[in-house]
């Protein structure tokens, strides 16, 4: 069975930084393209940040370039969102989530129960 | 970014059909057959319907069913039923911006 189990998140005032991380289990985690989408409170789903397989390719939303960091450690099943200069809008429940077909970050069949991160004074 | 467009309510009596539209662009659904769409609980995390416009993954009833037409994406649910109720999203990779939501449709069972 596919978990994904999301931690780090939290208050922090704006500027600050959090490191997200999500600890995969149940597949092949090296395998599969892995991604980032938040939920802000009474919003939609955004797309965060997405990482290749391999981990040589990234992505991010025009919202957080610059900002955040996605990143993977294959041998632990372990995956990463460094979240720096951090803005009151970016507060939202994260999810991690596991690609359907592996290779191209972009069709999520796994989803953790997301973490909770809240920018305020 | 701007989110694929979608209504905010759609509802049908159970046992009825309802369809669901997700209008983008030439850069995103129009372009790419990478199109998505999830159903949402409230505090439950989403759920894989439909990848790649029209394909279910295993274990999703095939009442669902997705199309494509242009720009615009469609979700179809026929024979709705209570357990239905939720928040649906589509998704779709662009050209512009990689991959990119739509705004969110909430469905209503009667």
């Amino acid at each position: 069975e596919v978990q994904l189990l999301e931690s780090g998140g939290g208050l922090v005032q704006p500027g600050g930084s959090l490191r997200l991380s999500c600890a995969a289990s149940g597949f092949n985690f090296k395998t599969y393209a892995m991604t980032w989408v938040r939920k802000a409170p009474g919003k939609g789903l955004e797309w965060v940040s997405a990482i290749s397989a391999g981990g040589d390719t990234t992505y991010y939303a025009e919202s957080v370039k610059g900002r955040f960091t996605i990143s993977r450690d294959n041998s632990r099943s372990t995956l990463s969102l460094q979240m720096n200069s951090l803005r009151a809008e970016d507060t939202a429940l994260y999810y991690c989530a596991k690609d359907h077909q592996g290779v191209l970050p972009d069709q999520f069949d796994s989803w953790g129960q997301g973490t909770l991160v809240t920018v305020s004074s | 970014q701007s989110a694929l467009t979608q209504p905010a309510s759609v509802s049908g009596s159970p046992g009825q059909p309802i369809t669901i539209s997700c209008t983008g662009a030439n850069s995103d659904v129009g372009s790419h057959t990478s199109v998505s769409w999830y159903q949402q609980h409230p505090g439950k995390a989403p759920k894989l319907m439909i990848f790649d416009v029209h394909y279910r993954p295993s274990g999703v009833s095939d009442r669902f069913s997705g199309s494509k037409s242009g720009n615009t994406a469609s979700l179809t649910i026929s024979g709705l039923q209570a357990e239905d109720e939720a928040d649906y999203y589509c998704a779709s990779c662009s050209s512009t911006t990689y991959l990119v939501f739509g705004g969110g449709t909430t469905l209503t069972v009667l």
